[in-house]
């Protein structure tokens, strides 16, 4: 079945740091691919997304880019800020007709320092 | 931006009651998820409704949990009786506008979080 692997947390930066956060999946055919965040106390929001191989998601400074070949969607942002700090999820939805569900991987925590 | 609604924001219950939870997606959406999630965990999905029909209960525990969507609008999940390891955060998601994209991305609540003590 379906799986998403994600880097164990909890990840600490400093502000204006260099932020990585693997993610690999397993899946037959041909997923898409999301980011999601969650903030304390709220929902999960979409933050990027990538539809097929070698596709770039981008938002508010983070991207991710669909690898096929090593079947991964690490997320990156250049430069972090404190308000960046909340709970980040990879997850994959299958491209099967009738199982648009999400599944996810297990959440990273990131805390930014001032 | 449209919403999607769920109450209570939080529900304490004793082991063996019945709960119940809401949800109502954000208007036009033919496409509803209920999803658990473990605390330090990722969301897993409950049930997923198209319309009022369930097209996916695979991972749901029917000796105790039921999930209904009427009118193919608000839903409802239901757990009876509680038990300690249902404690958690219950999600509703909504995505699929009718006549839209089938991978329009899904709009998640804000959860009910469950303790049972």
């Amino acid at each position: 079945g379906n799986s998403v692997t994600q880097m164990e947390g909890p990840v600490t930066l400093s502000e204006e740091a260099f932020l990585t956060i693997n993610c690999t999946y397993t899946a037959t055919g041909y997923p898409s691919l999301f980011w999601y965040v969650q903030y304390p106390g709220e929902g999960l929001q979409l933050l990027l997304k990538a539809t097929k191989a070698d596709d770039k998601g981008s938002n508010k400074g983070f991207e991710a880019t669909y690898r096929k070949e090593t079947t991964s969607f690490h997320l990156e942002k250049g430069s972090v800020q404190v308000s960046d700090s909340a709970v980040y999820f990879c997850a994959l939805r299958d491209s099967n007709f009738g199982n648009e569900k999400l599944t996810f991987g297990t959440g990273t925590r990131l805390t930014i320092i001032p | 931006e449209a919403e999607v609604a769920q109450s209570p924001r939080y529900k304490i219950t004793e082991k063996s009651q019945a709960v119940a939870f809401w949800c109502d997606p954000i208007s036009g959406h033919a496409t509803l998820y209920w999803y658990r999630q473990i605390l330090g965990q990722g969301p897993e999905l409950l049930v997923q409704f198209q319309d009022e029909s369930v097209v996916d209960d695979s991972q749901l525990p029917k000796d105790r949990f039921s999930a209904e969507r009427l009118k193919g609008v608000d839903s409802t999940l239901k757990i009876q009786p509680a038990e300690l390891g249902d404690s958690a955060m219950y999600l509703c998601a909504s995505s699929t506008p009718r006549g839209g994209a089938r991978d329009s991305p899904l709009h998640f609540g804000n959860g009910t979080r469950l303790t049972v003590t």
